[in-house]
């Protein structure tokens, strides 16, 4: 059980186009989503947290015009990178959490979505 | 504000010795702690969880790990290395206002033959 699923896995894009990523709970209710950000040989860097049907709350730094998130329902979010540029290439994780478990602490990570920009 | 702290950004061991991994944190409240497991170019694989229950917590892989309040630790431990079990790892602790996960910085585990 628990499970989250990303899509795409990867994905190449040229220069100021935008990109979409979805963030999808197989099999519980994704009351809020996590989305993050992974430079090579780092940690994870929250974006933002969304919890369903609300606006997203981002991270201090993060550009809020720039990843445009939406979490419209309790099995799905979407990142969407707008725009996109080379220094936006990087490994996007999303998790969820169901705000509905005893184990409402824990949150469950997608497999990560792999995005270079040309 | 939480924090975590994992001690060596790289930790080397030969197949078959013992692994042991470095996490403190500190926390004003008793906390959730999370060690995860991050293969190259794949997402996050939970390894074990400590949530004040047993202090002593045993995960998948083989892998355990001890909550020490006194020492405010949560160090990952294997007794025996296999080459499969190199990877990125990642302790974290949770939030309990936000259920924001802190991260520490990493551990990359190499195993020798």
């Amino acid at each position: 059980g628990a499970v989250v699923s990303q899509h795409p896995s990867w994905v190449i894009c040229k220069s100021g186009t935008s990109v979409k990523i979805e963030c999808r709970s197989l099999d519980f209710q994704a009351t809020t989503m996590f989305w993050y950000r992974q430079f090579p040989k780092q940690s994870l860097m929250l974006m933002a947290t969304s919890n369903e049907g609300s606006k997203a709350t981002y991270e201090q730094g993060v550009e809020k015009d720039k990843f445009l998130i939406n979490h419209a329902s309790l099995t799905l979010s979407t990142l969407t990178v707008t725009s996109a540029h080379p220094e936006d290439s990087s490994f996007y994780i999303c998790s969820a959490r169901d705000g509905f478990a005893p184990s409402s602490y824990e949150q469950y990570f997608g497999p990560g979505t792999r995005l270079t920009v040309t | 504000a939480q924090s975590v702290t994992q001690l060596g950004s790289h930790v080397s061991v030969s197949e078959g010795a013992l692994v042991l991994l470095r996490c403190n944190y500190s926390s004003s409240v008793p906390p959730y702690l999370f060690w995860y497991v991050q293969y190259p170019n794949q997402g996050l694989q939970l390894l074990l969880k400590y949530t004040s229950a047993a202090t002593l917590v045993k995960g998948i892989n083989g892998f355990e790990a001890e909550f020490k309040k006194s020492e405010t630790s949560f160090h990952l431990t294997k007794p025996s290395a296999h080459m499969s079990d190199a990877a990125e790892y990642f302790c974290a602790v949770s939030d309990h206002s936000n259920y924001q996960l802190i991260w520490g910085a990493g551990t990359k585990l190499i195993i020798k033959p």
